[in-house]
């Protein structure tokens, strides 16, 4: 495609149970970021790829959360029994390669809210 | 990895220039300088990015001194449509993720 996908758009769930976010990123980049971001702020880093390798897991918030990108490709990001704090807005941003020379493209985001 | 300090918000009327400062007082040798842009709910958009002095693109320019501790986005006679959240990021070529802030909020005014 010709951007990054996101699905889904908008996931309404209750909490405890868990949900699987999905990112389609530009064909033939190297690399696939996770951040999370709450109204009125910046976007929060989570977790990276480099191919199919997570290179840094460091900003995921507890081990409810995990991502995936087995075939170097889509990578979807888990979390287990949702909470009410989980409730933001998702986004996902591939680059060509690795490194901050290499400009971030970002996915419109899947709203998460947790009832 | 470096921090980085902005304003939280601006404002400028229509056709003026706007220039959003951001300090890193603690910028390594290697990092490079990235600004993006970002409107309502849409993901961020890179506008430039610099190593020293000075780049342009169409769409924006980024002044950065010698010492490098500080960087200036420059926007050409904003228009009502400019009015976003800007971020300046700061990371070497090799070392991410690339951490955002909070920002600086820009209204422009018509």
């Amino acid at each position: 495609g010709a951007g990054v996908s996101q699905s889904p758009r908008y996931k309404v769930t209750k909490r405890g149970q868990d949900v699987a976010l999905r990112c389609d990123p530009i064909s033939g980049h190297v690399s696939l970021y996770w951040y999370r971001q709450a109204l009125g702020q910046g976007p929060e880093f989570l977790t990276y790829f480099n191919y199919e390798a997570q290179q840094d897991k460091s900003g995921l918030p507890n081990d409810r959360f995990s991502a995936e990108r087995p075939e170097g490709s889509i990578s979807t990001l888990t979390i287990q029994r949702t909470e009410q704090r989980d409730s933001a807005m998702y986004r996902c941003a591939s680059s060509l390669s690795a490194g901050s020379g290499s400009p971030l493209h970002f996915g419109n985001g899947t709203r998460l809210t947790v009832t | 990895l470096a921090k980085t300090t902005q304003p939280i918000s601006m404002d400028s009327y229509e056709g003026q220039e706007v220039n959003i400062t951001c300090s890193h007082n603690n910028i390594a040798t290697n990092d490079y300088i990235t600004w993006y842009q970002q409107f309502p709910s849409q993901g961020p958009r890179f506008i430039i990015q610099g190593y020293k002095t000075k780049v342009t693109n169409e769409v924006a320019s980024l002044f950065i001194p010698a010492d490098r501790k500080s960087s200036t986005l420059s926007l050409p006679r904003v228009s009502l449509s400019d009015t976003a959240v800007y971020y300046c990021l700061v990371g070497d070529r090799g070392n991410t993720p690339l951490v955002f802030g909070k920002g600086t909020r820009l209204s422009v005014i018509a």
